[in-house]
């Protein structure tokens, strides 16, 4: 069965902090995975997507590292901001025949930025 | 562009009750979904449409129905609402299937059954 695991489950770091979220997975035939950030009371932003190939990919303060081999995932948050303050969640997507339903989603990093 | 809007964004039913949830998209996106999101467990698929008219189960669909009339709407029904059918619903789009398309999302629909 695929699986997505993420850790920490919740973090709390201070404003100006970096900060590496973890996500390990057993998806297969492996296609792409993403990072999504979910801000309290609102649906999933897409951050990153990287393919097989791809080992990092940035997005503002935002840089995900991928390695297929380990099939481990990171997502690195530089220079902190109170507005980082939410879930994020790692999504990784298989070869699927009908193309709608190769998604396996993660439970979520809860991050917490205080001032 | 709005993107993916969803109503209602909040809705209170009592058990054995009948509602639907309405999903809107404006980005000419062929395929459209239904998630559920419950504490301490991933978005699940329930629903999904690769088109206008069609339809297909994901995950979870047991007591959903789900309508495709138009290219721009998905329509996810509660016959008869239960107690664990409590969550909150996602709508999401993409232009073609999410194994090289990124998913957008709406805001989010909180149901609570009693």
């Amino acid at each position: 069965k695929n699986q997505v695991e993420q850790s920490p489950q919740s973090l709390i770091i201070l404003e100006g902090k970096n900060c590496t979220l973890q996500c390990n997975y057993t998806v297969s035939p492996f296609s792409n995975l993403r990072w999504y950030k979910q801000d309290t009371g609102r649906g999933p932003v897409s951050l990153t997507i990287m393919t097989f190939s791809e080992n990092t990919k940035s997005n503002g303060r935002y840089t995900a590292t991928l390695d297929a081999d380990t099939k481990q995932s990171s997502l690195h948050i530089t220079a902190s901001q109170l507005s980082d303050s939410a879930s994020y969640i790692c999504v990784v997507s298989a070869y699927s025949g009908g193309g709608a339903d190769g998604l396996t989603f993660g439970k979520g990093t809860h991050l917490i930025i205080q001032p | 562009n709005a993107g993916v809007t969803q109503t209602p964004k909040f809705r209170v039913l009592k058990t054995g009750q009948s509602m639907t949830l309405l999903c809107a998209q404006d980005m000419n996106h062929e395929y459209m979904y239904w998630y559920r999101q419950d504490p301490g467990m991933g978005l699940r698929l329930i629903h999904y449409s690769v088109g206008e008219g069609t339809t297909a189960k994901g995950e979870v669909p047991d007591g959903y129905n789900v309508s495709r009339l138009k290219k721009q709407n998905f329509l996810l029904g509660l016959e008869s609402a239960a107690p664990s059918q409590t969550s909150v619903y996602f709508c999401a789009s993409s232009y073609l299937g999410v194994t090289y398309n990124e998913q957008f999302f709406g805001p989010g629909t909180r149901l609570t059954v009693l």
